[in-house]
């Protein structure tokens, strides 16, 4: 089955200090595109990363990076020197190729920063 | 440049009327899609379009019907609103496969069903 699983449904750190949001899927797919979103409470969705299934390198956006391990099918979100405004919630998702155009969101992770 | 626009922001139903969200983008994507985002939840795929005159299933299309006439345009109806459908619908639109492909959404219809 295709499937994101974001097993932290919340997580606090403290401002400055780096953050770790896991992710994890399952696709028998070769091809596919792995996506991070923030939903701030204002409730837009905002796109944060991508990291395509083909690339070796670890995908980098600002504070953003994305640890992919595919062996391991984890594409876990790092944020670096976390700031209040980075307080929100987090969405994993993948997008499928074949069979159809399809995206798969994960349930979440609510990241809380403290200051 | 708007990007993707979506109206009405808020909406308030009674059981069995029917009504349209609005969807448009302005960025000449192809792909345009519609999500529901449920309390506590991610978002879940109703329909989706791969372009114009070109729809298909998504997650959970049941009491849902969309169409796409024009590139820009991507309706999406309700055929008889019952209480499960309140929800923010939230759609979305990428240039094409392969690349970044990234989905940009627009900033939501908060659906109630009374």
């Amino acid at each position: 089955a295709q499937k994101i699983t974001q097993t932290q449904p919340g997580m606090f750190v403290q401002e400055k200090e780096a953050v770790t949001l896991d992710c994890t899927y399952d696709t028998s797919d070769q091809s596919y595109g792995l996506f991070w979103y923030k939903q701030p409470s204002s409730g837009e969705m905002i796109f944060l990363i991508y990291q395509g299934s083909y690339d070796e390198q670890n995908a980098t956006e600002g504070r953003y990076s994305l640890n992919f391990q595919k062996a391991r099918k984890s594409a876990n979100l790092v944020i670096s020197a976390s700031q209040l405004g980075d307080s929100a919630m987090y969405f994993c998702a993948m997008r499928l190729y074949t069979g159809g155009f399809k995206t798969i969101f994960g349930a979440g992770t609510r990241l809380f920063v403290k200051a | 440049n708007a990007g993707v626009t979506q109206t009405p922001k808020f909406q308030v139903l009674k059981t069995g009327q029917s009504m349209t969200l609005q969807c448009a983008q302005d960025m000449n994507h192809e792909y345009m899609s519609w999500y529901r985002q449920d309390p506590g939840m991610g978002l879940r795929l109703i329909h989706y379009s791969v372009g114009a005159g070109i729809t298909d299933q998504g997650e959970v299309p049941n009491g849902y019907n969309v169409s796409r006439s024009t590139t820009e345009d991507f309706p999406l109806r309700l055929l008889s609103a019952a209480p499960s459908q309140t929800s923010v619908y939230f759609c979305a639109s990428s240039y094409g496969r392969g690349g970044t492909d990234t989905q940009y959404f627009g900033p939501g219809t908060r659906l109630t069903v009374l």
